[in-house]
Protein backbone atom coordinates (compact mmCIF):
# COMPACT_ATOMS: atom_id res chain seq x y z
CA UNK A 1 0.00 0.00 0.00
CA UNK A 2 0.80 3.41 0.00
CA UNK A 3 3.28 4.94 2.29
CA UNK A 4 3.91 8.95 2.93
CA UNK A 5 6.61 9.79 5.11
CA UNK A 6 7.08 13.87 6.15
CA UNK A 7 9.55 15.65 7.23
CA UNK A 8 10.65 17.54 9.92
CA UNK A 9 7.94 16.77 12.32
CA UNK A 10 8.91 19.58 14.20
CA UNK A 11 9.80 23.51 12.46
CA UNK A 12 9.93 26.68 14.73
CA UNK A 13 10.38 29.77 12.34
CA UNK A 14 10.78 33.32 12.86
CA UNK A 15 7.48 35.88 11.70
CA UNK A 16 7.90 36.62 8.03
CA UNK A 17 10.50 34.05 7.29
CA UNK A 18 9.61 31.24 5.04
CA UNK A 19 8.32 27.19 6.51
CA UNK A 20 8.93 24.45 3.93
CA UNK A 21 7.45 21.08 4.53
CA UNK A 22 8.41 17.67 2.43
CA UNK A 23 6.70 14.66 2.03
CA UNK A 24 7.49 11.56 -0.02
CA UNK A 25 5.50 8.65 -1.15
CA UNK A 26 5.98 5.67 -2.49
CA UNK A 27 2.44 4.12 -5.23
CA UNK A 28 3.33 6.06 -8.15
CA UNK A 29 -0.24 5.63 -8.93
CA UNK A 30 -1.28 8.18 -6.52
CA UNK A 31 -2.66 11.23 -8.33
CA UNK A 32 -4.05 13.13 -5.41
CA UNK A 33 -2.16 15.36 -2.89
CA UNK A 34 -3.86 17.34 -0.35
CA UNK A 35 -2.40 19.30 2.94
CA UNK A 36 -4.24 19.64 5.78
CA UNK A 37 -3.89 22.43 8.57
CA UNK A 38 -4.50 21.67 12.31
CA UNK A 39 -4.57 23.84 15.09
CA UNK A 40 -4.56 23.10 18.74
CA UNK A 41 -7.48 21.43 19.66
CA UNK A 42 -9.57 21.37 16.40
CA UNK A 43 -9.86 19.01 13.46
CA UNK A 44 -7.57 19.06 10.29
CA UNK A 45 -8.60 21.08 7.56
CA UNK A 46 -7.77 21.37 3.98
CA UNK A 47 -5.78 24.40 2.99
CA UNK A 48 -4.52 23.37 -0.48
CA UNK A 49 -4.05 20.45 -2.80
CA UNK A 50 -2.85 19.57 -5.92
CA UNK A 51 -3.52 16.97 -8.77
CA UNK A 52 -0.55 14.88 -10.62
CA UNK A 53 -1.20 16.65 -13.77
CA UNK A 54 -0.01 19.76 -12.14
CA UNK A 55 3.15 20.50 -11.11
CA UNK A 56 2.49 24.08 -8.46
CA UNK A 57 -0.29 25.23 -7.25
CA UNK A 58 -0.54 28.27 -5.24
CA UNK A 59 -2.96 30.17 -2.98
CA UNK A 60 -1.75 33.39 -1.27
CA UNK A 61 1.18 32.75 1.26
CA UNK A 62 0.64 29.04 0.45
CA UNK A 63 1.98 27.18 -2.15
CA UNK A 64 2.64 23.27 -3.17
CA UNK A 65 5.21 21.92 -5.94
CA UNK A 66 4.82 18.26 -7.19
CA UNK A 67 7.73 16.05 -8.47
CA UNK A 68 5.96 13.33 -9.97
CA UNK A 69 9.27 11.69 -11.12
CA UNK A 70 10.79 12.11 -7.91
CA UNK A 71 7.73 10.90 -5.78
CA UNK A 72 7.55 13.90 -3.71
CA UNK A 73 5.52 16.92 -2.82
CA UNK A 74 6.18 20.17 -0.82
CA UNK A 75 4.57 22.83 1.41
CA UNK A 76 5.64 25.97 1.40
CA UNK A 77 4.40 29.28 3.19
CA UNK A 78 6.27 32.63 2.90
CA UNK A 79 5.77 35.62 5.17
CA UNK A 80 4.48 33.54 8.18
CA UNK A 81 2.57 34.80 10.88
CA UNK A 82 1.93 33.69 14.41
CA UNK A 83 -1.25 32.49 13.26
CA UNK A 84 0.24 29.32 11.06
CA UNK A 85 1.24 27.72 13.88
CA UNK A 86 -0.10 24.07 13.93
CA UNK A 87 0.15 20.87 13.07
CA UNK A 88 0.69 20.32 9.05
CA UNK A 89 -0.55 17.12 7.73
CA UNK A 90 0.16 16.27 3.74
CA UNK A 91 -1.45 12.78 1.98
CA UNK A 92 -1.66 10.66 -1.17
CA UNK A 93 -4.91 9.39 -2.44
CA UNK A 94 -5.62 7.71 -5.96
CA UNK A 95 -8.62 7.98 -7.93
CA UNK A 96 -10.37 5.38 -10.03
CA UNK A 97 -10.39 1.36 -8.70
CA UNK A 98 -9.05 1.93 -5.07
CA UNK A 99 -10.65 5.39 -4.39
CA UNK A 100 -10.55 4.79 -0.91
CA UNK A 101 -7.37 5.28 0.95
CA UNK A 102 -6.57 8.89 1.95
CA UNK A 103 -2.85 8.08 3.61
CA UNK A 104 -1.62 10.48 5.85
CA UNK A 105 2.19 11.83 6.76
CA UNK A 106 2.76 11.80 10.28
CA UNK A 107 2.77 15.56 10.42
CA UNK A 108 5.19 18.41 11.15
CA UNK A 109 4.33 21.03 13.91
CA UNK A 110 5.14 24.95 12.98
CA UNK A 111 5.79 27.31 15.21
CA UNK A 112 5.92 30.69 14.35
CA UNK A 113 7.94 32.73 17.10
CA UNK A 114 6.60 36.06 16.88
CA UNK B 1 -24.60 24.78 7.67
CA UNK B 2 -22.70 22.03 6.10
CA UNK B 3 -20.90 19.99 8.70
CA UNK B 4 -19.81 16.56 10.31
CA UNK B 5 -20.73 16.00 13.66
CA UNK B 6 -19.68 13.67 16.02
CA UNK B 7 -20.62 12.56 19.29
CA UNK B 8 -19.81 12.52 21.98
CA UNK B 9 -16.30 15.23 21.68
CA UNK B 10 -15.17 13.21 25.24
CA UNK B 11 -15.47 10.04 26.89
CA UNK B 12 -13.94 7.91 29.42
CA UNK B 13 -14.94 4.75 29.92
CA UNK B 14 -13.99 1.48 31.63
CA UNK B 15 -11.89 -1.90 29.53
CA UNK B 16 -14.71 -3.95 27.93
CA UNK B 17 -17.45 -1.96 28.59
CA UNK B 18 -19.46 -1.25 24.88
CA UNK B 19 -19.63 1.77 23.67
CA UNK B 20 -20.53 3.77 19.96
CA UNK B 21 -19.42 7.12 18.59
CA UNK B 22 -21.52 8.59 16.09
CA UNK B 23 -21.10 10.49 13.33
CA UNK B 24 -23.45 12.36 10.71
CA UNK B 25 -23.08 14.46 8.08
CA UNK B 26 -25.74 16.70 6.09
CA UNK B 27 -23.84 17.27 2.88
CA UNK B 28 -25.24 14.34 1.05
CA UNK B 29 -21.85 12.55 0.51
CA UNK B 30 -21.47 9.04 -0.70
CA UNK B 31 -17.98 8.37 1.13
CA UNK B 32 -17.49 8.18 5.10
CA UNK B 33 -14.17 6.93 7.34
CA UNK B 34 -13.02 6.95 10.68
CA UNK B 35 -9.49 7.91 11.61
CA UNK B 36 -7.59 7.43 14.77
CA UNK B 37 -4.93 10.31 15.75
CA UNK B 38 -2.17 9.22 18.06
CA UNK B 39 1.03 11.52 18.78
CA UNK B 40 3.88 10.80 16.21
CA UNK B 41 1.73 8.61 14.47
CA UNK B 42 -0.33 10.97 12.46
CA UNK B 43 -3.97 10.05 11.17
CA UNK B 44 -4.82 6.45 10.83
CA UNK B 45 -7.73 4.77 8.96
CA UNK B 46 -9.77 2.72 11.11
CA UNK B 47 -12.93 1.61 8.15
CA UNK B 48 -14.09 3.70 5.56
CA UNK B 49 -17.84 3.21 3.54
CA UNK B 50 -17.90 4.00 -0.12
CA UNK B 51 -22.16 4.13 0.13
CA UNK B 52 -24.57 2.50 2.04
CA UNK B 53 -24.24 -0.88 3.02
CA UNK B 54 -20.86 -0.47 1.31
CA UNK B 55 -17.85 -0.69 4.32
CA UNK B 56 -14.23 -2.30 4.22
CA UNK B 57 -11.15 -2.19 6.20
CA UNK B 58 -8.72 0.86 6.70
CA UNK B 59 -5.09 0.45 8.41
CA UNK B 60 -5.87 -0.19 11.85
CA UNK B 61 -9.38 -2.02 11.84
CA UNK B 62 -8.96 -4.24 14.65
CA UNK B 63 -11.28 -3.87 17.78
CA UNK B 64 -13.87 -1.78 15.93
CA UNK B 65 -16.75 -2.32 14.10
CA UNK B 66 -18.90 -0.20 11.63
CA UNK B 67 -22.12 0.04 10.04
CA UNK B 68 -23.61 2.29 7.44
CA UNK B 69 -27.07 1.71 7.25
CA UNK B 70 -28.55 5.34 6.20
CA UNK B 71 -26.02 7.81 3.88
CA UNK B 72 -25.84 9.90 6.62
CA UNK B 73 -24.88 8.09 9.73
CA UNK B 74 -21.76 6.06 10.05
CA UNK B 75 -21.11 5.17 13.80
CA UNK B 76 -17.87 3.44 15.04
CA UNK B 77 -18.53 0.66 17.53
CA UNK B 78 -15.83 -0.78 20.16
CA UNK B 79 -17.09 -3.95 21.64
CA UNK B 80 -14.81 -4.15 23.94
CA UNK B 81 -12.85 -1.41 24.20
CA UNK B 82 -8.96 -1.63 25.64
CA UNK B 83 -6.56 1.14 26.65
CA UNK B 84 -4.68 1.15 23.88
CA UNK B 85 -7.60 1.99 22.26
CA UNK B 86 -7.51 5.46 24.29
CA UNK B 87 -6.62 7.89 21.48
CA UNK B 88 -8.55 10.88 19.24
CA UNK B 89 -10.83 9.89 16.69
CA UNK B 90 -12.27 11.50 13.49
CA UNK B 91 -14.82 11.12 11.44
CA UNK B 92 -14.74 12.27 7.75
CA UNK B 93 -16.95 12.49 4.59
CA UNK B 94 -15.83 13.55 1.43
CA UNK B 95 -18.32 13.83 -2.25
CA UNK B 96 -16.54 11.00 -4.37
CA UNK B 97 -14.06 9.01 -2.96
CA UNK B 98 -10.59 10.44 -1.35
CA UNK B 99 -9.14 12.42 -4.43
CA UNK B 100 -11.70 15.45 -3.19
CA UNK B 101 -11.17 17.38 0.26
CA UNK B 102 -12.20 15.42 3.49
CA UNK B 103 -14.92 17.33 5.98
CA UNK B 104 -13.34 16.43 9.32
CA UNK B 105 -15.83 16.33 12.59
CA UNK B 106 -14.77 17.78 15.49
CA UNK B 107 -13.24 14.71 16.96
CA UNK B 108 -13.65 12.49 19.84
CA UNK B 109 -11.26 12.08 22.94
CA UNK B 110 -11.69 8.85 23.89
CA UNK B 111 -10.53 7.33 27.62
CA UNK B 112 -10.29 3.74 28.24
CA UNK B 113 -9.18 2.46 32.01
Amino acid sequence: GENVEQHPSTLSVQEGDSAVIKCTYSDSASNYFPWYKQELGKRPQLIIDIRSNVGEKKDQRIAVTLNKTAKHFSLHITETQPEDSAVYFCAASKSGGSNYKLTFGKGTLLTVNP
Amino acid sequence: EAQVTQNPRYLITVTGKKLTVTCSQNMNHEYMSWYRQDPGLGLRQIYYSMNVEVTDKGDVPEGYKVSRKEKRNFPLILESPSPNQTSLYFCASSPQGMSTEAFFGQGTRLTVV
